[in-house]
């Protein structure tokens, strides 16, 4: 199974910031993109799906590149509920989702 | 809602012993699957199923088995539990119409 890697973090940032992080897979074949929350001690979540034109969720927006096989996760107005680690997921046909090890971000008051 | 239950929030085993983790959902759900999580390692499918008697080996079966007899049910099983199984085990379900998969809230095993 090919990989989807992150940068591990953690990403500390203030409250109210806007904070990125980025994703690339390697799967040319993925068809499905999406990015997952973990809360500590927590099971995954799913945050958003990423679709080709991108997409916005209030403070959220995802974005995909086909071309450079990367996704991105934009959060303004950083909260502190939203420190969390940060899975990118990426699925090619019908195979098992293929989960990244995750961005820890912390936002700090 | 969907809900995804597992047996046990917390397990302490012995070396040898033989572990049955449980995982149920009740949204009817077609597929299930079993990952475990480890720092640093991020989450490593073990087994997953597609239907009921179905199953496939994930990317790290060694060591475990799975059975699932029943839709709602998918259950892991470690024949022989040794130390390096210790780990956070999580179970998920989805469906085929909607790839979301959603998750219990884990097992974290001790094998000792």
């Amino acid at each position: 199974r090919k990989e989807v890697e992150q940068d591990p973090g953690p990403f500390n940032v203030p409250e109210g910031a806007t904070v990125a992080f980025n994703c690339t897979y390697s799967n040319s074949a993925s068809q499905s993109f999406f990015w997952y929350r973990q809360d500590c001690r927590k099971e995954p979540k799913l945050l958003m799906s990423v679709y080709s034109s991108g997409n916005e969720d209030g403070r959220f927006t995802a974005q995909l590149n086909r071309a450079s096989q990367y996704i991105s996760l934009l959060i303004r107005d950083s909260k502190l509920s939203d420190s969390a680690t940060y899975l990118c997921v990426v699925r090619a046909g019908n195979t098992p989702l293929v989960f990244g090890k995750g961005t820890r971000l912390s936002v700090i008051a | 809602d969907v809900k995804v239950t597992q047996s046990s929030r917390y397990l302490v085993k012995r070396t040898g012993e033989k572990v049955f983790l449980e995982c149920v959902q009740d949204m009817d759900h077609e597929n299930m699957f079993w990952y475990r999580q480890d720092p640093g390692l991020g989450l490593r499918l073990i087994y997953f199923s597609y239907d009921v008697k179905m199953k496939e080996k994930g990317d790290i079966p060694e060591g475990y088995s799975v059975s699932r007899e029943k839709k709602e049910r998918f259950s892991l099983i470690l024949e022989s539990a040794s130390t390096n199984q210790t780990s956070m085990y999580l179970c998920a379900s989805s469906t085929d119409r909607v790839h979301e998969q959603y998750f219990g809230p884990g097992t974290r095993l001790t094998v000792t």
